[in-house]
């Protein structure tokens, strides 16, 4: 069955570079979430999308940006990047039942 | 905040042992749900109790769930080296399904 699918794996990036992640939920799930996770942390949640509007924010930077699309995957933008970005980042989607979060492997973000 | 809190932080055990983490949360909930991190990677979701449900078993794994505490019970029976991994309990909330997840267990099975 087909999974939640991230790019890219993994990135590195300069202080004050941009990074721009993307994520493609399950096939017919419309909703879908992004995490950070730091070294040793717990995820944090980040923000989430239903049906291409942003239903939930959680503590995002302002830096940081994302949209979901009209073929529901989505983008994390992240602008200006500090060294404390660097984190896995995970993005998740649920169906319309929002019951179960599916999760994708993750993005690997180091910035130097 | 609804954040689930779980302990212990860290469990350390011999492989054959049986594992218990525990969760506990704050406001009233749809379901609560157990999921699993391997080093690395993504959370994988292992099991969903319902609000209405006591107790539910998948396998080596037992989910308890009591409302009037607000707080949940995972057991994982007979734990292998394999079961090494975080273990983060989400509860769900509203009408919109709202996830919460809390700040996980790390369980080391020792082989």
């Amino acid at each position: 069955a087909a999974g939640v699918i991230q790019s890219p794996r993994h990135l590195i990036k300069e202080k004050r570079e941009t990074a721009t992640l993307k994520c493609y939920p399950i096939p017919r799930h419309d909703t879908v979430y992004w995490y950070q996770q730091g070294p040793g942390q717990d995820p944090q949640f980040l923000i989430s999308f239903y049906e291409k509007m942003q239903s939930d924010k959680g503590s995002i930077p302002d830096r940081f940006s994302a949209q979901q699309f009209s073929d529901y995957h989505s983008e994390l933008n992240m602008s200006s990047l500090e060294l404390g970005d660097s984190a896995l980042y995970f993005c998740a989607s649920t169906g319309s039942a929002k019951n179960i979060q599916y999760f994708g492997a993750g993005t690997r973000l180091s910035v130097l | 905040s609804q954040q689930g809190e779980e302990d212990p932080q860290a469990l350390s055990i011999q492989e054959g042992e049986n594992a218990t983490m525990n969760c506990s949360y704050k406001t009233s909930i749809n379901n609560l749900q157990w999921y699993r991190q391997n080093s690395g990677r993504g959370l994988v979701h292992l099991i969903l109790i319902r609000s209405n449900e006591r107790e539910k078993h998948s396998g080596r794994l037992r989910v308890t769930l009591d409302t009037s505490k607000k707080s949940s019970s995972l057991l994982i029976t007979a734990s292998r080296a394999a079961d090494t991994a975080s273990y983060f309990c989400a509860t769900v909330s509203g009408p919109l399904n709202k996830f919460y997840f809390g700040s996980g267990t790390k369980l080391n099975v020792k082989p």
